[in-house]
């Protein structure tokens, strides 16, 4: 079964510091790969998703990821992080088996300090 | 823009109790899927459905049941709560397309099982 793993449990940053949220996933075919933000009090809803093509994907709000195949990778970037950026960042794959569900990660719970 | 919507933000239950939860989108789509996020955990899939009618049990299925009678509307039951069930519940929807798996979620019910 495929599993997506999120190393980075609680991040705190200040306000322009870089991020990097770490993603890794176990399965070894083509795949969906997706970021979602979940704000505080608000629903779960999509930064980035890739599908094929570019691996390095750009998303809203300044947000970027890139897919290393050989790592089994999809990490999250953003060069300058901003107070409203606080959230629960979750990484969640699709092996594309015709399984149409996603597998979730455990999430990052980002800080950011003004 | 898509619009997924439970019918409760909060609810309280206690033991032994059957709960529905109902789900409904309204953008056609022929996917939607129940989950529940618990605290470093992340988001664990319990029931999805292609179709009217039609459910496939996902990776935490066991205290639950699901209903699809209308396209638009997914209904989660918990036959008999318990405590264990006491979670934030994620209902999602997405397009039957291969080649977007993106799920569009609703704003969640926090159920509380005394």
């Amino acid at each position: 079964a495929q599993s997506v793993s999120q190393h980075n449990h609680h991040v705190i940053l200040s306000e322009a510091a870089s991020l990097e949220l770490g993603c890794n996933y176990s399965y070894g075919g083509t795949v969906n790969l997706f970021w979602y933000v979940q704000y505080p009090g608000q629903h779960l809803q999509l930064l980035l998703k890739y599908f094929s093509g570019d691996p390095l994907v750009k998303g809203i709000k300044g947000f970027e990821a890139e897919f290393i195949k050989s790592k089994f990778s999809f990490n999250l970037r953003k060069p300058s992080v901003q107070w409203s950026d606080t959230a629960e960042y979750f990484c969640a794959v699709n092996a594309n088996t015709g399984r149409r569900a996603l597998t979730f990660g455990s999430g990052t719970r980002l800080q950011v300090q003004p | 823009d898509v619009k997924v919507t439970q019918s409760s933000r909060y609810l309280v239950k206690r033991t032994g109790e059957k709960v529905f939860l109902e789900c409904v989108q309204d953008m056609d789509h022929e996917n939607m899927f129940w989950y529940r996020q618990d605290p470093g955990l992340g988001l664990r899939l319990i029931y999805f459905s292609y179709d009217v009618k039609m459910k496939e049990k996902g990776d935490i299925p066991e205290g639950y049941s699901v209903s699809r009678e209308k396209k638009e509307r997914f209904s989660l039951i918990l036959e008999s709560a318990s405590t264990n069930q006491t979670s934030m519940y994620l209902c999602a929807s997405s397009l039957s397309s291969e080649y977007s798996y993106e799920q569009y979620f609703g704003p969640g019910t926090r159920l509380t099982v005394t």
